[in-house]
């Protein structure tokens, strides 16, 4: 059983360009939550989907962020107009249960360069 | 906004002493988990404890759970090289976990 996948590992983007983050969770897996890290931090929460649905979405910007988990395939965040601030590592997890009750199973990330 | 508070924010013992790391929260919880995250890596799951559990053992790991204090502790045995990583606290919110900042320990040899 494959573990979390996350593509590509590396993105680096010119401010003003979209940046599109994959997730394919777990096989079995219907839950999935989308994570941002900076340099020496913690991971913050950004939005939490089960499949064709936004379930939690508090942690997510308003503006330039969407995220997705369609019926087949992975589950994509995507980012417009990136700018600098938006370099960070991003971290998919999914879980077999809610994932606030139950082991999330992280993929290694994807580190997001904007120049 | 940040749940989970460790502490010490860095760590470092020689191989084999016993590392113990803490974790303070504000609010009531259902369950709190631990997870290590090794340098540039993803986090791995170590231990989930219920609030109505005060203590939980894995191999040489022991987690406690003091819901009166609202804290918990993070015990690593005789400690090993590759025991080196950041360690995050993380307690559940409505439908999700929040993370805080962790401890980055260092196993000195």
């Amino acid at each position: 059983n494959a573990g979390v996948m996350q593509n590509p590992r590396h993105l680096v983007r010119r401010r003003g360009q979209e940046a599109r983050l994959r997730c394919s969770p777990m096989k079995g897996h219907s839950h999935v939550y989308w994570y941002r890290q900076l340099p020496e931090e913690g991971l913050k929460f950004m939005v939490y989907l089960q499949k064709e649905n936004i379930i939690d979405e508090s942690g997510m910007p308003k503006e330039r962020f969407s995220a997705e988990f369609p019926k087949e395939g992975p589950s994509i965040l995507r980012i417009q107009q990136v700018v600098r601030g938006d370099s960070a590592a991003y971290f998919c997890a999914s879980s077999l249960l809610i994932g606030s009750t139950d082991t999330q199973y992280f993929g290694p990330g994807t580190r997001l360069t904007v120049l | 906004s940040q749940q989970g508070e460790e502490d010490p924010q860095a760590l470092s013992i020689q191989e084999g002493e016993n590392a113990t790391m803490n974790c303070s929260y504000k609010t009531s919880i259902n369950n709190l988990q631990w997870y290590r995250q090794n340098s540039g890596r993803g986090l791995v799951h170590l231990i989930l404890i219920r609030s109505n559990e005060r203590e939980k053992h894995s191999g040489r790991l022991r987690v406690t759970l003091d819901t009166s204090k609202k804290s918990s502790s993070l015990l690593i045995t005789a400690s090993r090289a590759a025991d080196t990583a950041s360690y995050f606290c993380a307690t559940d919110r409505d439908d999700k976990i929040i993370f805080g900042k962790g401890t980055r320990l260092h196993i000195l040899p």
